[in-house]
């Protein structure tokens, strides 16, 4: 399998602080997505970043990859209450997109 | 207006019933996905669908299950005797081009099998 696996499962943290999640996969890839999702709901896209990219931002958002690790992570800094959900990494399978695969998720809850 | 439209937000049915789940994308989005997500639990992969075929599925994609696009708009997902296992939140995704494109998901429908 090359799904992603992130870690922790679960993360609280007080309003203001930075939180950062990981994400493992196994095999090679394009790109490597990160998804938002609120409790029940649909997720939504937060940021791609390529195989050839180290580092990419997108304002308190902050992903970095790793290719020789096989791993990236996710930085949320000055985090708001607003920011309790989980977050999920996905990557494409060699197929080219036709299956992106999504790890088990982090839960962050952000207290007020 | 959202990327993706999915109906109904939430079924209930018998075991065994036949159920059918409708994704109504806007015009300019060609990859279409099903994703599967059991309460609490990871974002699980279904299938694919491109230029009315399948593409990829999983192995959780059993005979049980079909899709299709009949009319160019409607993508449905169609579980033929439904188990209480396939009790989940069943997400439409679509994507406007591989590789470098996000998908966009639905909200969700809800499927409970009683």
């Amino acid at each position: 399998s090359q799904q992603g696996e992130e870690d922790p499962q679960a993360l609280s943290i007080q309003e203001g602080e930075n939180a950062t999640m990981n994400c493992s996969y196994k095999t090679s890839i394009n790109n490597l997505q990160w998804y938002r999702q609120n409790s029940g709901r649909g997720l939504v896209h937060l940021i791609l970043i390529r195989s050839n990219e180290r580092e990419k931002h997108s304002g308190r958002l902050r992903v970095t990859l790793d290719t020789s690790k096989k791993s990236s992570s996710l930085l949320i800094t000055a985090s708001r209450a607003a920011d309790t959900a989980s977050y999920f990494c996905a990557t494409d399978a060699n197929t080219g997109g036709f299956k992106t695969i999504f790890g088990a998720g982090t839960r962050l809850f952000v207290k007020a | 207006e959202p990327e993706v439209t999915q109906t109904p937000s939430h079924q209930v049915t018998q075991m065994g019933q036949e159920v059918i789940l409708r994704c109504v994308p806007i015009s300019n989005h060609l990859y279409f996905y099903w994703y599967r997500q059991i309460l609490g639990q990871k974002v699980e992969f279904l299938v694919s669908f491109y230029n009315n075929e399948i593409s990829e599925k999983s192995e959780i994609f059993d005979d049980q299950f079909s899709v299709e696009r009949p009319d160019g708009s409607n993508f449905t997902l169609k579980i033929r005797s439904t188990k209480l296992e396939d009790s989940a939140m069943y997400f439409c995704a679509v994507r406007r081009a591989l590789g470098t494109g996000e998908l966009f998901f639905g909200e969700g429908s809800r499927l409970t099998v009683l």
